[in-house]
């Protein structure tokens, strides 16, 4: 069956420029959840969406981040003004809920030059 | 200190042997753990869920030791495809999954 879906797989962009990221979750998820990879480290948490809640927007790191999940469905990850050190792996995970373990898409590389 | 803290390795394995890692958590109030696997440049996939009766999955298996704040995962007989990076993951009480950076795991022939 389809999976997590994420766009572009691959994102090579100049400092300073705005750059979407979507993720297009499982159908019947209710949860959504964003995190992104640097090399060698860790998942680092960045926001979380459940249903028609109000997002968990906790881990952004900058407000230059921001992210929608339009009609509960895809979600677009926002970055405004890239920096250098914004480059990593995007991961996008959904869950049926958020007590169920979450499956991940592959992910989008971003760098920025 | 960190939320999950994972010994990064490398852990160098003969195939065939038995390997096993920890990984400690700082919030007793964790409600939920995981071992996920990650592949080089791939995304996580779930490997287990911690049971706190402790569980098996094959070769595989986990365990949960909530007075000392750790969980530990198992491999026996390793084979070259166990080879991969495996991270320890968490839920806290706000639900929120926080991630070990990961233990890297290398079998050799």
């Amino acid at each position: 069956g389809a999976g997590v879906s994420q766009s572009p797989s691959n994102k090579v962009t100049e400092k300073g420029k705005d750059v979407e990221l979507r993720c297009d979750p499982i159908s019947g998820h209710t949860a959504l959840y964003w995190y992104r990879q640097s090399l060698g480290q860790g998942l680092e948490f960045l926001i979380y969406f459940q249903g028609n809640s109000a997002p968990d927007k906790s881990g952004l790191p900058s407000d230059r981040f921001s992210a929608e999940r339009t009609g509960g469905s895809v979600s677009t990850l926002t970055i405004q003004r890239t920096q250098q050190e914004d480059s990593a792996v995007y991961l996008c995970a959904s869950s049926p809920d958020i007590n169920q373990p979450q499956h991940f898409g592959d992910g989008t590389r971003l760098s920025i030059l | 200190r960190k939320e999950v803290e994972q010994d990064p390795g490398p852990f160098n394995v003969p195939e065939g042997a038995t390997v096993a890692f920890n990984c400690t958590y700082s919030n007793s109030a964790s409600q939920s753990f995981f071992w996920y696997r990650q592949d080089c440049r791939k995304e996580p996939k779930l490997l287990m869920s911690v049971y706190s009766s402790g569980n098996e999955d094959g070769r595989f298996t986990a365990q949960l030791n909530r007075a000392s704040q750790y969980i530990s995962l198992l491999i026996r007989d390793s084979k070259l495809s166990d080879s991969a990076t495996y991270l320890c993951v968490v839920k806290d009480s706000n639900y929120q999954l926080i991630w070990g950076a990961g233990t890297k795991l290398i079998i050799k022939p």
